[in-house]
């Protein structure tokens, strides 16, 4: 069974600065998905990014980038130039590729929680 | 295009009683999915449907049943509802892989359930 360990529960940011998630995952596929989550407060669950294990780029969205590291089997998400609508709860998550119906089945980790500081 | 709808938003049960959380997509995605989220756990998979007629069961089943008779409804029902099902219940939904469209999961807005 696939694994994801997100091993800081909180961090914290000041405004406008840089700050970098941590995530590594185990799993014995090749072929699978990497994802970070936003939930603010609302409790909604958003999209932030998402990662194809079989691209060596690493994938970006505006301010947010991911270091995807696939032999380490590390994920990290990058935020740059940090907003006070940044904080949030994080979830990394990953998805199979290679199975019926795992586009409905993500794994995820405990999650962090992100202060931004005005 | 209201994506994924889960009711009700809130909801108190004394232990035993049972009820059904709702949750609706009008996206016509073939997957769909019932999550938990507890205090340090992250969200954890219940049960998941891969089209009208076709459910499994995730890492966290027991307690729970679900049935896809449409498309767009996935149902969840607690049975005899205990304190440890109180947790904040997520459904979400995605298209197949292949299927042309995105693979996202879209989630709804969650159900916070209590259970005294």
């Amino acid at each position: 069974a696939q694994t994801v360990t997100q091993s800081q529960p909180e961090m914290s940011v000041q405004e406008a600065e840089t700050v970098t998630l941590s995530c590594t995952y185990d799993t014995s596929e090749s072929d699978y998905y990497l994802f970070w989550y936003k939930q603010p407060p609302s409790r909604q669950m958003i999209l932030v990014i998402r990662q194809e294990a079989y691209k060596q780029q690493n994938a970006t969205e505006n301010r947010f980038s991911v270091n995807f590291q696939k032999a380490a089997k590390s994920f990290s998400l990058k935020i740059s130039d940090s907003q006070l609508g940044d904080a949030a709860m994080y979830f990394c998550a990953y998805r199979s590729g290679e199975n019926t119906g795992a586009n409905s089945k993500l794994t995820f980790g405990k999650g962090i929680t992100l202060s931004v500081r005005p | 295009n209201a994506g994924v709808t889960q009711t009700p938003k809130f909801q108190v049960l004394k232990t035993g009683q049972s009820m059904t959380l709702q949750c609706a997509q009008d996206m016509n995605h073939e997957y769909m999915s019932w999550y938990r989220q507890d205090p340090g756990m992250g969200l954890r998979l219940i049960h998941y449907s891969v089209g009208a007629g076709i459910t499994d069961q995730g890492e966290v089943p027991n307690g729970y049943n679900v049935s896809r008779s449409t498309t767009e409804d996935f149902p969840l029902r607690l049975l005899s509802a205990a304190p440890s099902q109180t947790s904040v219940y997520f459904c979400a939904s995605s298209s197949a892989l292949g299927s042309g469209g995105t693979d996202t999961q879209y989630f709804g807005p969650g159900t916070r359930l209590t259970v005294l």
